[in-house]
């Protein structure tokens, strides 16, 4: 799986959009992105994934590069509750294979 | 909305003792998994189950066993529990095919004394 970097920390307004980056430079070209965010004491939580077109869901939008080597996700209006660790991850589409997560980013909203 | 479910939050064994963590989804997905989440050491996984009866190991599987009888329930089993084993256990689902995402239970906090 492809190495991401992210930035550890990121604060947030309530109420604004939040945009978490992610460097991919050396994904591969059947390679997705997923992201999943984990609140203190709580499990992983899915969020949203993509392979080259830009996505949205209920949660979040994904914006992938023309070049599949960097990402964004956005939360469109962030409350308190969006307050987590951010985990951007590249991997093949093999299912029974393993998560690895890295350092993610640290978003702290506030009022 | 994907539920995974584990049985308990917090646990607290004894050294030795057989120890046995629940896990139910009501998705009706093929993959099962279970991990361990340790500071500084992230996510690894033990073991995963593709279908019923059916069983792959991980990364870390000493010290550890699963059961997959049904296919909404995995289980993991520590067959003699020890201190090293004390840590943050998730269970996850997925359904078969490719990109399909994991889905995780909200934990089980276990502590080996």
């Amino acid at each position: 799986d492809a190495k991401t970097t992210q930035p550890p920390s990121m604060d947030c307004a309530e109420g604004r959009a939040a945009n978490l980056p992610c460097n991919h430079s050396t994904i591969s070209g059947n390679e997705y992105v997923y992201w999943y965010r984990q609140i203190h004491s709580q499990g992983p939580q899915y969020i949203i994934h993509g392979l080259k077109n830009n996505e949205t869901n209920e949660m979040a939008s994904l914006i992938i590069t023309e070049d599949r080597k960097s990402s964004t996700l956005i939360l469109p209006h962030a409350t308190l509750r969006d307050t987590a660790v951010y985990y951007c991850i590249v991997r093949l589409p093999q299912a029974g294979t393993a998560l690895i997560f890295g350092k993610g980013t640290t978003l702290s909203v506030s009022s | 909305d994907v539920k995974v479910t584990q049985s308990s939050r917090y646990l607290v064994k004894r050294t030795g003792e057989k120890v046995f963590l629940e896990c139910v989804q009501d998705m009706d997905h093929e993959n099962m998994f279970w991990y361990r989440q340790d500071p500084g050491l992230g996510l690894r996984l033990i073991y995963f189950s593709y279908d019923v009866k059916m069983k792959e190991k991980g990364d870390i599987p000493e010290g550890y066993s699963v059961s997959r009888e049904k296919k909404e329930r995995f289980s993991l089993i520590l067959e003699s529990a020890s201190t090293n084993q004390t840590s943050m256990y998730l269970c996850a689902s997925s359904q078969d095919g490719v990109n399909q995402p994991q889905h995780f239970g909200d934990g089980t906090r276990l502590s080996i004394l």
